[in-house]
């Protein structure tokens, strides 16, 4: 069974300059989630998506970042411009069971530097 | 402020040795999870605990859950090179959906 697909896996770029990230979870998981990984710190939650309801979005700052998770399957992550700080690894996890209560599947990530 | 703290933060060791590392939070968990991510990749469940007390073996990996669920341990035995990685812990709340890391132990096993 495939796991989840990131892509790209690297990306560079200047500073307010869009990007965009994809993220293809594992068939028949309906809960999709985007974290942001700082170097040395854990997971942060950005976005939970329960099919294609962004059930919590609440630690998503919307001036710049974006999602959509259209038919509920696969998802993209935007930031338009990004800053300096949004150097980061942005990982995407799909889940079947309740949230809080279990096993997260995690892609590779995306390693984003922003110069 | 981070509601999960592991400690420690970086721990070196030789192959052969044992090592405890910790998750400790006020808050009280619905369940725990532990995590190992090796450079490069995302992190892998190890393990999840959900009952008060409740002790899991994998292998050479030891997982306790507090019995007022707001702390765990993970004690390995006889470490090897391959346990090099980064773990993760992640409390859940059924109630409220959501679940939050800890910022990880930073684990180097030194052939």
């Amino acid at each position: 069974e495939a796991g989840v697909v990131q892509s790209p896996r690297y990306k560079i770029i200047e500073k307010k300059q869009p990007v965009a990230f994809w993220c293809n979870p594992i068939s028949g998981h309906n809960t999709l989630y985007w974290y942001r990984q700082n170097l040395g710190q854990g997971p942060e939650l950005l976005i939970r998506y329960e099919n294609e309801e962004a059930v919590d979005d609440s630690q998503l700052p919307k001036d710049r970042f974006s999602a959509e998770r259209l038919k509920g399957v696969d998802s993209t992550l935007k930031i338009q411009p990004a800053e300096l700080g949004d150097s980061a690894v942005y990982l995407c996890a799909s889940s079947l069971v309740v949230p809080g209560t279990g096993e997260l599947f995690f892609g590779e990530g995306s390693r984003l530097t922003v110069l | 402020t981070q509601l999960l703290e592991q400690s420690p933060q970086f721990l070196s060791i030789q192959e052969g040795e044992n090592l405890t590392v910790y998750c400790n939070s006020s808050s009280v968990f619905s369940s725990l999870q532990w995590y190992r991510q090796e450079p490069g990749e995302g992190p892998v469940l190890l393990v999840t605990v959900v009952t008060g007390g409740e002790v899991k073996k994998l292998k050479r990996l030891t997982f306790q859950f507090g019995d007022a669920r707001k702390d765990s341990s993970l004690h390995i035995t006889a470490a090897q090179p391959g346990d090099t990685g980064l773990y993760l812990c992640a409390g859940g709340w059924t109630n409220a959906g959501k679940s939050t890391f800890g910022d990880g132990t930073t684990l180097t096993v030194k052939p």
